[in-house]
């Protein structure tokens, strides 16, 4: 059963802690994206990978890492440096292949900052 | 500064009725145009996607785009309360991996 999954469904941080969110697909998609979204706001990009072992800062990246070290697999850090963490989350990935990307997108992650 | 515009509404129509969202684009180089449904609390859907001027129809769905004019919309006919969702627009540029979105337009369906 193909598809986009996160992990944890909810995640509550403590100020100064580092978390990390999970995004695994098994489409066989090169390209992989990290978003948030805030109450009444739209997707930002925080960073993208178009390729294993490459990925580039999206709008939003000041406080965020990421890392691709499997095609299938791309993690997010929410550092401390962030200074308002609490969003929803959203993991996606395109077959990057071609002009067109539709992106599909996993169930997301709410994190939480208490 | 890429931006995708989009009127926040919500947009109310009856059951039945056809209902019509829209969205305005400044990249003029833009070339892939998506609809994606976002129930509360869930994550945005793809619903519809279209590349060339015109209609696409699926379904209850018409996707139009017209990029003379910078602007793609959906149609929804035999509106359903079950339609009821946040729809985004988004726009992608050829040999870009990136797509912009539009804040959403919220769609209410009363029975």
């Amino acid at each position: 059963d193909g598809g986009i999954t996160q992990s944890p469904k909810y995640l509550f941080r403590k100020e100064g802690q580092n978390v990390t969110l999970s995004c695994e697909q098994n489409l066989n998609h090169d390209a992989m994206y990290w978003y948030r979204q805030d109450p009444g706001q739209g997707l930002r990009l925080i960073y993208y990978s178009q390729i294993v072992n490459d990925f580039q800062k999206g709008d939003i990246a000041e406080g965020y890492s990421v890392s691709r070290e499997k095609k299938e697999s791309f993690p997010l850090t929410v550092t401390s440096a962030q200074k308002n963490p609490t969003a929803f989350y959203l993991c996606a990935s395109s077959s990057g292949q071609g002009s067109y990307n539709e992106q599909f997108f996993g169930p997301g992650t709410r994190l939480t900052v208490l | 500064q890429k931006e995708v515009e989009q009127n926040s509404g919500p947009l109310s129509v009856p059951e039945g009725a056809i209902a019509s969202l829209n969205c305005t684009y400044s990249d003029r180089g833009s070339q892939s145009f998506f609809w994606y449904r976002q129930y509360s609390g869930k994550s945005p859907e793809l619903i519809m996607f279209i590349y060339s001027n015109g209609d696409k129809e699926d379904g209850r769905f018409t996707a139009q785009l017209n990029k003379a004019s910078q602007y793609v919309s959906l149609l929804i006919r035999d509106s359903q309360p079950s339609d009821s969702a946040t729809y985004l627009c988004a726009v992608g540029l050829t040999g870009f991996q990136k797509l912009v979105f539009g804040t959403g337009t919220r769609l209410l369906v009363s029975p």
